[in-house]
Formats: C-alpha cells, sequence, structure tokens
C-alpha cells in the first residue's frame, strides 16, 4: 500500500482557491488516487477520485501529473463550510483496504 | 449514491460489559466492509475487513477476540467490543467500497465509564 504524506494543516480566507498536495512516492500500477473529506465526529465523505492528468467534479479538481508520485486537490473559493479535514489515500479500491494518513486540516476564515 | 448507516450513532456502557455497534450497507451489497477506529485529532486506524460468509482479517496490534467481527449477509456486519474498558472509548467508523470507492458510515461514539 502507499503511503501518502499531506501537510498537516493549512489556513485560508472565503472566496480563495486551495491547494492541497499530496505526495504518494510508491504508487503502484493499479492504484487510484482518491480524496475525502471529514467533519468533526462524522465519517469521511469522497470528494473525487482520479488516475491520471485532471478531473473535475462540481466540488474540486484533481490534478496528477503523468509521473503519479503526487496529486494537488483543488478548492475554488472556499467557504466557512470547507474546514475539514482532508485525506489523500492511494490504492486499488475494488475491496481493497485503505490505509489512512494523517491528513490535513483546512481552516477557513471570514 | 451508496449509503451507508450505522447503529447506534453514540453509545455509553460500563467497564465490563460488551457493545456491540452494526454497519448496513442499505442501496447496494458489499460482501467486504472494514471497520476504523479514530481517536480525537487523530487520523482512521484500520481495525479489521469484514468479509462475507468468512472470518475477519485483522490489522496488526488489534485483538480479534476483544473485537469480534460477524459479516452474515451482504449488507450487514457488526462489530462487538467485549469486556470493554474506557480505553476502548472512540469513534468508530465502517466503510463498504462500490465504484472504485469507498462509503462510509457516520460513525458510532462509543463512550465506556
Amino acid at each position: 500500500l502507499a503511503k501518502t504524506t499531506q501537510p498537516i494543516s493549512m489556513d485560508s480566507y472565503e472566496g480563495q482557491e486551495v491547494n492541497i498536495t499530496c505526495s504518494h512516492n510508491n504508487i503502484a500500477t493499479n492504484d487510484y488516487i482518491t480524496w475525502y473529506q471529514q467533519f468533526p465526529s462524522q465519517g469521511p465523505r469522497f470528494i473525487i477520485q482520479g488516475y491520471k492528468t485532471k478531473v473535475t467534479n462540481e466540488v474540486a479538481s484533481l490534478f496528477i501529473p503523468a509521473d503519479r508520485k503526487s496529486s494537488t486537490l483543488s478548492l475554488p473559493r472556499v467557504s466557512l463550510s470547507d474546514t475539514a479535514v482532508y485525506y489523500c489515500l492511494v490504492g486499488e479500491t475494488q475491496g481493497g483496504k485503505l490505509i489512512f494518513g494523517q491528513g490535513t486540516e483546512l481552516s477557513v476564515k471570514p | 449514491g451508496a449509503v451507508v448507516s450505522q447503529h447506534p450513532s453514540w453509545v455509553i456502557c460500563k467497564s465490563g460489559t460488551s457493545v456491540k455497534i452494526e454497519c448496513r450497507s442499505l442501496d447496494f451489497q458489499a460482501t467486504t466492509m472494514f471497520w476504523y477506529r479514530q481517536f480525537p485529532k487523530q487520523s482512521l486506524m484500520l481495525m479489521a475487513t469484514s468479509n462475507e460468509g468468512s472470518k475477519a482479517t485483522y490489522e496488526q496490534g488489534v485483538e480479534k477476540d476483544k473485537f469480534l467481527i460477524n459479516h452474515a449477509s451482504l449488507t450487514l456486519s457488526t462489530l462487538t467490543v467485549t469486556s470493554a474498558h474506557p480505553e476502548d472509548s472512540s469513534f468508530y467508523i465502517c466503510s463498504a467500497p462500490r465504484d472504485r470507492k469507498e462509503y462510509f458510515g457516520p460513525g458510532t461514539r462509543l463512550t465506556v465509564t
């Protein structure tokens, strides 16, 4: 299982774009990159997933360079409600287990 | 999207008693489910993999006789904390995979007094 490294915490202000980068140097060929969001006392919630290049959905974008050794979650125009912990996970998601890293605690200020 | 529920959402029990936590996949079948434990200000720690119709697989350091897992159907896995002690107080979360994503339950807050 690929180990991930993220910044422990980040601060931002409402309306700004936030980019959280995750390193996963030993990612395997079959591994996907998935980001989850977790609010206090709740289970994590799926945000976005990708294999390579760029993926965009209604809430975020995910940028993955050609070597796939890192990925960047981009949250456009954050609001106070985006204050949460964001986890980057790497693995085969067809029933394969996921090992959580420490995550990034994002604090959005007014 | 896929929904995973947990019951109860919170429970308080006395030291030495056992507590059962249920995890259900409401709109899909899951041959595999995962159980995590999360302490305050920490990340999720995988405890075990629950396999429908067979024994669970426990992560290193997790006592299988203390944390009993039963995956009796394709939509239900249960975690029983036996002879609970205050140090077992934690937030327990289950998940089930579908379509290359992991769907998590809302979590169960266990407090052992």
